[in-house]
């Protein structure tokens, strides 16, 4: 099966501009999250879509961070406006849902690597 | 919320045993999970263990889970230089509605000598 899809691979822009990350989770995956890793530590979740529907946002900076999926596929992250210590890996991950066991294996992305000068 | 911990760097002669460890403190973990990134990737899991599991193995890994010290293990039999990477250990805990959170940890960078 083809895996996660993310893009662009990397995107370099000054503080205070935008920029959006685009991902396309493997097909049939309900679960949809995206997590910022900085170099040096490991994934910090920003945001979980359970279909089309936010389930856990809670570090997710919303004053300058927003994400929606759409369709309950497609998901966009965007950052407006960025700040320095938003460079970092961006990584989109997606899981079939699985209510019985409450867990299954999460399917990594590449991820974008967005460095803010 | 969840923390989970790792020693930052683990160096290991080509052919011997890695052990990397893993500390976590929420007990309502139900899945305890071991994944490996390669630089410039993302993460790939290795293994996980159900947090009713002592001990699980699979070819060069095996998985050691101490409940009551919520201690977790990962031990790379025949340490190969292709098993340099980072391993993250990470911890899921069910909530309500059977979504599923999980937690990583900072990542232990293995270093295989030749």
């Amino acid at each position: 099966e083809a895996g996660v899809a993310q893009s662009p691979r990397y995107k370099i822009i000054e503080k205070r501009q935008s920029v959006a990350f685009w991902c396309n989770p493997i097909s049939g995956h309900a679960t949809l999250y995206w997590y910022q890793q900085i170099l040096g530590q490991g994934p910090k979740l920003l945001i979980q879509f359970q279909n089309n529907g936010v389930v856990d946002d809670s570090q997710l900076p919303k004053d300058r961070f927003s994400a929606e999926r759409l369709k309950g596929v497609d998901s966009t992250l965007k950052i407006q406006p960025a700040k320095l210590e938003d460079s970092a890996v961006y990584l989109c991950a997606t899981q079939a849902y699985d209510l019985g066991t409450g867990g299954s294996e999460q399917f990594f992305g590449p991820g974008t690597r967005l460095t803010v000068l | 919320g969840e923390d989970v911990e790792q020693s930052l760097f683990l160096s290991v002669r080509e052919g011997d045993s890695s052990v990397i460890n893993c500390t976590y403190t929420d007990s309502s973990s139900t899945y305890l999970y071991w994944y490996k990134q390669e630089p410039g990737a993302g993460l790939q899991l290795l293994t996980y263990i159900f947090s009713n599991m002592d001990m699980k193995q699979d070819q060069r890994l095996t998985v050691l889970l101490n409940k009551k010290d919520k201690h977790l293990s990962l031990r790379i039999a025949d340490t190969q230089t292709g098993d340099s990477a980072i391993y993250f250990c990470a911890g899921g805990s069910k909530r309500s509605g059977g979504y599923q959170k999980v937690t990583f940890g900072t990542g232990t960078k293995l270093q295989v000598i030749p």
